[in-house]
């Protein structure tokens, strides 16, 4: 069964850099679509980007982040990371690692870890 | 970007009645070349992730139970719970994967009337 655990700090300084790891057990990180997607607290849902292992790590970013996000990815330690620049209050949220099943639908989930940019 | 708009935003239905919640795209999300709807469904639960229940507007995740059941093709679709259980208590939302960025509904909350 594959399972995804996020790691990081769960408070960042507004202005500073959000930094995020996904560790992936139970599967291989070498192929398959690997998503960063927040929930800010009682909100909906929001699609961050992808990293696409296959060779050459592709990546897609959400257009109303891409100027401030990076998703890479480690598969030596089976990780992929997300890292979201200049945060404020608005990038408060739960963040979730998330593989697809198919391109965009999302099949396994992390439980999640909240963020709280503070000023 | 794709507008996933879902109604109702909240629906109260009766242990063992039918629950119906509908999400319609702002543009087509229907593939001809392969005949796919790029749509899905999740189920979330206070304090926990999404759950995947329906991909390509109609498949059925592995272990979803057969009373949720995925229809519609275009710009319309439904998710129907035939008989409402107390475990179904729960947020619903869709989502299109037909194009970046891949977007969801706002969430429609179901509870027991």
């Amino acid at each position: 069964q594959v399972q995804l655990h996020e790691s990081g700090p769960g408070l960042v300084k507004s202005s500073e850099t959000l930094s995020l790891t996904c560790t992936v057990s139970g599967g291989s990180i070498s192929t398959y679509y690997w998503s960063w997607i927040r929930q800010p607290p009682g909100r909906g849902l929001e699609w961050i980007g992808y990293i696409y292992n296959s060779g050459r790590g592709s990546t897609n970013y959400n257009p109303s982040l891409t100027s401030r996000v990076a998703i890479s990815v480690d598969t030596s330690k089976s990780q992929f990371s997300l890292k979201l620049s200049s945060v404020t209050a608005a990038d408060t949220a739960v963040y979730y690692c998330v593989r697809g099943i198919v391109v965009g639908a999302f099949q396994y989930w992390g439980q999640g870890t909240l963020v709280i940019v503070s000023s | 970007d794709i507008v996933m708009t879902q109604s109702p935003d909240s629906l109260a239905v009766s242990l063992g009645e039918r629950a119906a919640i509908n999400c319609k795209s702002s543009q087509s999300v229907f593939y001809s070349s392969n005949n796919n709807n790029y749509v899905a469904w999740y189920q979330q639960k206070p304090g926990q992730p999404p759950k995947l229940l329906i991909y390509w507007a109609s498949t059925r995740e592995s272990g979803v139970p057969d009373r949720f059941s995925g229809s519609g093709s275009g710009t319309d679709f439904t998710l129907t719970i035939s008989s409402l259980q107390a475990e179904d208590v729960a947020v619903y939302y869709c989502q299109q994967y037909y194009s970046s960025p891949w977007t969801f509904g706002q969430g429609t909350k179901v509870e027991i009337k």
